[in-house]
């Protein structure tokens, strides 16, 4: 089967620094996907992960474990307007997911920024 | 990334009733996807749409429910059928683009079944 882990809830101070992780196992693996998701909105594109280590764009950083199938998405400078759903995403390769490109989904992680 | 134009944004309808969605891309694109996002809910495939070919249904999604149409490479259409307030739901089309296969959403329609 297919398994994402997020926490399901997290509270942070304006200003501070968060980190969401995001577990995994899933028959395979080609990357991870961060999603920012506003109440009432689409989801928008955060960061993909493809290989191991940090990526860093701006407050947002994302990192990846593949041989821990372990993620986090972290959050600098917490703005009021950070204060949203998380949603970590795996792509599955081709070989095991037929013609099309499959995403496995976490229930997101709800943020909630006080000042 | 793409302009992804989803109407209507939402809709409140009487059971047993049909709605139609409607999701235009600004560029051509092989695949559209339709999610749905129950309150309190991760997001869930219902289909893909291809164009040219019947649309490709995940499990618990049948076509007599949910009808796609993909008449070009820019425009799709999912249909809820027959709609009972379980339907009530945030419903998603997004298409993928890029070498990373990023997904780009459109603004969702948020359909409330009394």
């Amino acid at each position: 089967g297919q398994n994402i882990d997020q926490p399901t809830e997290m509270t942070a101070t304006e200003g501070a620094i968060v980190q969401i992780n995001c577990t995994y196992q899933t028959s395979g693996f080609n990357g991870l996907f961060w999603y920012q998701q506003h109440a009432g909105e689409a989801p928008t594109f955060l960061s993909y992960n493809v290989l191991d280590g940090l990526e860093e764009k701006g407050r947002f950083s994302s990192f990846l474990s593949r041989s821990k199938g372990y993620s986090y998405l972290l959050l600098k400078e917490l703005q009021m307007k950070d204060s949203a759903s998380y949603l970590c995403a795996v792509t599955l390769p081709y070989s095991n997911a037929g013609n099309n490109r499959k995403l496995i989904w976490g229930l997101g992680t709800s943020l909630a920024v006080n000042p | 990334s793409a302009v992804i134009s989803q109407k209507p944004s939402r809709d409140i309808c009487q059971r047993g009733t049909s709605l139609t969605i409607q999701c235009q891309v600004d560029s051509q694109v092989t695949m559209m996807f339709w999610y749905r996002q129950q309150p309190g809910q991760s997001l869930t495939l219902i289909a893909t749409a291809n164009q040219g070919s019947e649309a490709t249904y995940e499990s618990g999604f049948v076509i007599d429910k949910f009808p796609i149409s993909r008449p070009n490479l820019t425009f799709s259409t999912l249909t809820v059928s027959n709609m009972s307030p379980e339907d009530s739901s945030i419903y998603l089309c997004s298409v993928v683009l890029g070498a990373n296969e990023k997904l780009f959403f459109g603004s969702g329609t948020q359909l409330s079944v009394l």
